[in-house]
């Protein structure tokens, strides 16, 4: 089945810092997706892409859809304490989505 | 308007022992799927119904069983619970547009232990 290779797979920065985390597969996907899941909540969702090349912003996040179709990253400028938790990338093909493995960012005051 | 529900939250249970989880929606979407998540593992697909009437095999169906109820509800058994399936169940569901938008949105989870 298609894979998805997220990194890094955690991380952990200063308040005000930026972030930036990647998702990278073999397989092309028609969508990417980036949610963030709170410490027992489910996944709540980001940003969506759709089209190649795509740069979406929400806030302080900013995600692309990689030109290939096989990439995707996402942005975080000035990181606040709220914004821990762990962020996944998900790719979907026709109707099911395949999820990276997360990545857990951790933000110190 | 909840989104998606799921029951119970938390759960533990025997080897051997079964049990249902249940998930609604109230969004009026076609398709819902049921995820299971452990540590370092990420999300991985259960099953899925792409609508009322049909279900899929997902990518790791083993000892598992679903029913699409209705539009809304769609249920995850265990008919014989082993300990590798001590994991966290979320259920999700979408609606695929014309436009190819394919949003799947996530209930809370169900946190269940085997023992």
């Amino acid at each position: 089945g298609q894979q998805l290779n997220q990194s890094p797979q955690s991380m952990f920065i200063q308040e005000g810092e930026d972030v930036s985390m990647n998702c990278t597969s073999s397989s092309i996907f028609n969508t990417w997706l980036w949610y963030k899941q709170d410490p027992g909540e489910g996944p709540v969702l980001l940003i969506a892409l759709y089209k190649a090349g795509e740069l979406t912003s929400n806030g302080r996040l900013t995600a692309q859809f990689g030109i290939t179709r096989k990439d995707s990253f996402l942005n975080i400028s000035a990181s606040i304490p709220s914004d821990v938790g762990i962020y996944f990338c998900a790719g979907r093909y026709y109707s099911t989505l395949t999820f990276g493995k997360g990545t857990m960012l951790l933000v110190s005051p | 308007n909840a989104g998606v529900t799921q029951t119970p939250k938390f759960q533990v249970l025997k080897t051997g022992q079964s049990m249902t989880l249940q998930c609604a929606q109230d969004m009026n979407h076609n398709s819902m799927y049921w995820y299971r998540q452990d540590p370092g593992m990420g999300l991985r697909l259960i099953y899925y119904s792409a609508s009322e009437g049909t279900t899929d095999k997902g990518e790791v169906p083993n000892g598992y069983n679903v029913s699409r109820l209705n539009k809304r509800e769609f249920s995850l058994r265990l008919e014989s619970a082993a300990p590798s399936q001590t994991s966290v169940y979320f259920c999700a569901s979408s609606e695929i547009q014309t436009s190819g938008v394919n949003e799947q949105f996530f209930g809370p989870g169900t946190r269940l232990t085997v023992l």
